[in-house]
């Protein structure tokens, strides 16, 4: 099956510094997404990719779509305490909304 | 936007018995939902897919029989775990699907942490 390499596996940054995480993937995705998940909850929608090359923000949140469809980033600038959690991205394996998610960024973020 | 409900958020169930979970769609009509896992520390793990109206295609190595998923109308789709084990315990969540608008298909719901003695 597709395999989907999420990096880092873990950051510690300090406040206001920029974070920045990617996935990589064996095969071809329609779509990329990229979630995050606080403790004890279901994950929320970050940002989601449709087409090759797409640069997308959602505030101080930038993602893009890899021109290869193999790939995908987030960028997080500016960090701030409430951005600690755990980061997924996921991949459209199909046209049915089935994803394959990757193992996950866990970022602290420190004063 | 769509919010995706999930009852119950904690279930603590007996070794042997049977737990139902629950996956709501409140605005809208769900054609496809999906029931993930978790465990801990890990990424979630697609079980099935459910279909309003037709039988729920599980993924390999996920039992069906143990794991019924029931999509019996637009809105609601269950997952019931049958004579759970510790072993399952887990954190379970389900993804719904609106039919045809893309951001629609990206909602989870807040997840249910069952916990088998």
């Amino acid at each position: 099956g597709q395999q989907l390499n999420q990096s880092p596996q873990s950051m510690f940054i300090q406040e206001g510094e920029d974070v920045s995480m990617n996935c990589t993937s064996s095969s071809i995705f329609n779509t990329w997404l990229w979630y995050k998940q606080d403790p004890g909850e279901g994950p929320v929608l970050l940002i989601a990719l449709y087409k090759a090359g797409e640069l997308t923000s959602n505030g101080r949140l930038t993602a893009q779509f890899g021109i290869t469809r193999k790939d995908s980033f987030l960028n997080i600038s500016a960090s701030i305490p409430s951005d600690v959690g755990i980061y997924f991205c996921a991949g459209e394996t199909d046209s049915w909304g089935k994803f394959q998610f990757g193992a996950g960024t866990q970022v602290v973020v420190t004063p | 936007g769509a919010v995706v409900s999930q009852h119950p958020s904690r279930v603590i169930c007996k070794s042997g018995t049977s737990v139902k979970i629950e996956c709501r769609s409140l605005d809208f009509q769900a054609t496809t939902m999906f029931w993930y896992r978790q465990f801990p520390k890990k990424s979630l793990m697609l079980m099935a897919t459910s279909n309003e109206g037709s039988k729920a295609t599980y993924e390999q190595g996920v039992e069906k029989d143990k794991f019924l998923i029931n999509h019996a109308s637009l809105t609601l789709s269950t997952l019931t775990v049958t004579s759970a084990h510790p072993e399952d315990s887990s954190f379970y969540i389900c993804s719904a699907r609106g039919p045809g608008t893309a951001n629609y298909g990206y909602t989870f719901g807040s997840g249910t942490r069952l916990t088998v003695v």
